[in-house]
């Protein structure tokens, strides 16, 4: 089984000011992480996900994350926030394993990010 | 490809009544999953079907609610009777399990029960 912790249920930040939303995970088996994002009245949206290889990855929009094993991580950041970056961004993980239930994601409470003029 | 399609957007309705929420999955994605979000709980796992069979229907609250999946097009979550307190955004998502792209969301459905 897995589990998913963001600390902070909400971050004020002025716009152009960097940002990092904390994720910690537990996990018995490797895993596959993510980050999705939630506007306003829509639904989740994949922002980036770590699979393999390199431990930083990229989303399109100036966002990234870095896997860190040791520290059981994955926190997010961007450099300097837009105003439209404001919304919930929740932390998921799913185990390698193809075991039964593993197909499952399992979703952090969020963050509120709030960008602030 | 149109994504995952849920529908009504929005409901609103009296307590005691049926509800019933639809989802279309992504073409060629074997898995399913219903998830209720609120403020109190944030996002919650209902119950997930793989390959049209529920796996895990664990995450549903009480016998009121009841979730089918009769071919891989199709979706249905019903709540009989309805209460207020399943008032709540209710999303659909799919994946396809043998790839690790996640899940696609659709855009949710807003219960509002009176």
């Amino acid at each position: 089984a897995q589990s998913v912790t963001q600390l902070d249920s909400q971050v004020p930040v002025f716009e152009e000011a960097p940002v990092e939303l904390r994720c910690n995970y537990s996990s018995s088996v490797s895993v596959y992480l993510f980050w999705y994002v939630q506007y306003p009245n829509q639904g989740l949206q994949l922002l980036l996900k770590y699979l393999s290889g390199s431990t930083l990855v990229e989303s399109i929009n100036g966002f990234e994350a870095e896997f860190n094993k040791s520290q059981t991580s994955f926190h997010l950041r961007k450099p300097s926030v837009h105003i439209s970056d404001t919304a919930e961004y929740f932390c998921a993980v799913r185990g390698r394993l193809r075991e039964a239930g593993s197909y499952q994601l399992t979703f952090g409470k969020g963050t509120k990010l709030s960008v602030i003029p | 490809d149109a994504g995952v399609i849920q529908s009504p957007r929005h409901e609103v309705t009296e307590m005691g009544q049926e509800v019933t929420l639809r989802c279309k999955p992504i073409s060629g994605h074997n898995s399913l999953f219903w998830y209720r979000q609120t403020m109190m709980r944030g996002l919650e796992l209902l119950i997930y079907f793989n390959n049209n069979v529920p796996i895990d229907d664990s995450g549903m609250p009480e016998d009121r609610f009841s979730a089918k999946m009769p071919n891989a097009s199709f979706s249905t979550l019903k709540i009989q009777p309805s209460e207020p307190r399943d008032s709540a955004v209710y999303f659909c998502a799919s994946s396809q399990t043998t790839n690790n792209y996640g899940y696609t969301f659709g855009s949710g459905t807003r219960l509002t029960v009176v």
